[in-house]
């Protein structure tokens, strides 16, 4: 079985500066799909980032990015220039290419606050 | 495009009484619904997987007796949370899947149930 995982608990950063929030995964599937959800005190799930992990170029959206290491099994989301309305929970999942695997596996999540 | 729209957002009962929560996609035909459970400051739990058509797939330890799940469309999945007790109370979300697993699942806003 696949495993998320997400160490840090909670973190911080100053607005406008650059934070990183990291992600493990356990898996013997060599192709799969990693996303990162936020969600906000609305408790709404959003999707900011999804990575496929045949594609070896890292995915960017807009101010948010990710450093995928294959090889690590490693997930990692950048968001640059933080804003406060960044300011939530993240969450790193994994999901299996086959179809009778299709369902999400959320790590624990990190709560994120941003600091005027 | 791709809104799951779910009901009722909140709903407060009595202990003993059934909680119905319902979950439609509403532009587009979900081939897979998933149900979670999420608790305060946790991640989401997965409750059950549901294909239209088919009996839902509970996770381990989910009771099949007291969380009912009916996918009888392509665009409508129901959960009741029979015989309902304090312990219940949680937040409950659902998530719907459109089609092969490179697509993102599409999160409904959830709902917030509370017994009494």
């Amino acid at each position: 079985a696949q495993t998320v995982t997400q160490s840090q608990p909670e973190m911080s950063v100053q607005e406008a500066e650059t934070v990183t929030l990291s992600c493990t995964y356990d898996t013997s599937e060599s192709d799969y799909y990693l996303f990162w959800y936020k969600q906000p005190p609305s408790r709404q799930m959003i999707l900011v980032i999804r990575q496929e992990a045949y594609k070896q170029q890292n995915a960017t959206e807009n101010r948010f990015s990710v450093n995928f290491q294959k090889a690590a099994k490693s997930f990692s989301l950048k968001i640059s220039d933080s804003q406060l309305g960044d300011a939530a929970m993240y969450f790193c999942a994994y999901r299996s290419v086959t179809g009778a695997n299709s369902k999400l596996t959320f790590g624990k999540g990190i709560t994120l606050s941003v600091r005027p | 495009g791709a809104v799951v729209s779910q009901h009722p957002s909140w709903v407060i009962c009595k202990s003993g009484t059934s909680v119905k929560i319902e979950c439609r996609s509403l532009d587009f035909q979900a081939t897979t619904m998933f149900w979670y459970r999420q608790f305060p400051k946790q991640s989401l739990m997965l409750m059950a997987t549901s294909n239209e058509g088919s009996k839902a797939t509970y996770e381990q330890g989910v009771e099949k007796d007291k969380f009912l799940i009916n996918h009888a469309s392509l665009t409508l999945s129901t959960l009741t949370v029979t015989s309902a007790h304090p312990e219940d109370s949680s937040f409950y979300i659902c998530s719907a899947l459109s089609g092969p697993p490179d697509q993102p699942q599409h999160f409904g806003d959830g709902t917030r149930l509370s017994i009494l």
